[in-house]
């Protein structure tokens, strides 16, 4: 177990620049979950995969959001047109699929800055 | 809609001394709840989880949690905190509801340890 591995650790960009970031998973999970975590707060809830497909996405995902997960294995998270207030932490989780209670398991984050 | 508090932002004890940290909850029905610890520039790590039976549950690293429906509150406990215990502490309730894995996060409790 390697746990959720993200990459980058840290971007800095322009805004109006796109960015992409990575999120492998644990490898026998196949239940992903992207969160957006701000300074001072908790992390929110921004969407969800199972497999390959996606099951859920939350409000806070505008248009220029786009998350994929194409062989059910790694996910992507795109922002296209970057704005100052999309500067968070991006934080992927992964699950087992087939019990309600299986946990969340959080990778470090990737941390972006929009200048 | 489920929403979880966390009453105190930041709380500061010395080493050795006994810890609670305090998380009440908003739930329609039997919620599966959750304490996460993350240390700075790092990603959430799961201390303990509740979904049903004994309602007080141990946890990693010597934490605790009591789990009390009267009062709707999950609060955390340690008998006696050690340095490595500085970090910021998450309380999360969920799922929202059958197929729905979104968990609920408070803002936070940061635990600041005096030598």
């Amino acid at each position: 177990d390697t746990g959720v591995s993200q990459d980058p650790r840290h971007k800095i960009t322009k805004r109006g620049q796109n960015v992409t970031f990575r999120c492998d998973p644990i490898s026998e999970h196949n239940r992903l979950y992207w969160y957006r975590q701000t300074l001072g707060q908790g992390p929110e809830f921004l969407t969800y995969f199972q497999n390959e497909a996606q099951l859920e996405k939350s409000r806070l995902l505008s248009d220029r959001f786009s998350a994929e997960r194409p062989k059910g294995s790694f996910s992507t998270l795109e922002i296209q047109r970057t704005e100052q207030g999309d500067s968070a932490m991006y934080l992927c989780a992964s699950s087992v699929q087939g019990a309600d209670n299986s946990p969340l398991h959080f990778g470090n984050g990737t941390r972006l800055t929009v200048t | 809609a489920q929403s979880v508090t966390q009453p105190d932002i930041h709380i500061t004890v010395s080493e050795g001394a006994s810890l609670e940290l305090r998380c009440n909850y908003s739930y329609g029905a039997t919620p599966y709840l959750f304490w996460y610890v993350q240390s700075p520039g790092q990603g959430l790590q799961l201390l303990l989880k509740y979904f049903s039976g004994d309602t007080l549950v141990q946890g990693i690293k010597g934490f605790e949690a009591e789990f009390k429906r009267s009062q709707s509150s999950f609060n955390l406990r340690k008998p006696s905190v050690h340095w490595s215990d500085a970090a910021e502490y998450f309380c999360a309730v969920g799922p929202l509801g059958a197929g729905s894995y979104q968990l609920t996060f408070g803002k936070g409790t940061k635990l600041s340890v005096i030598p």
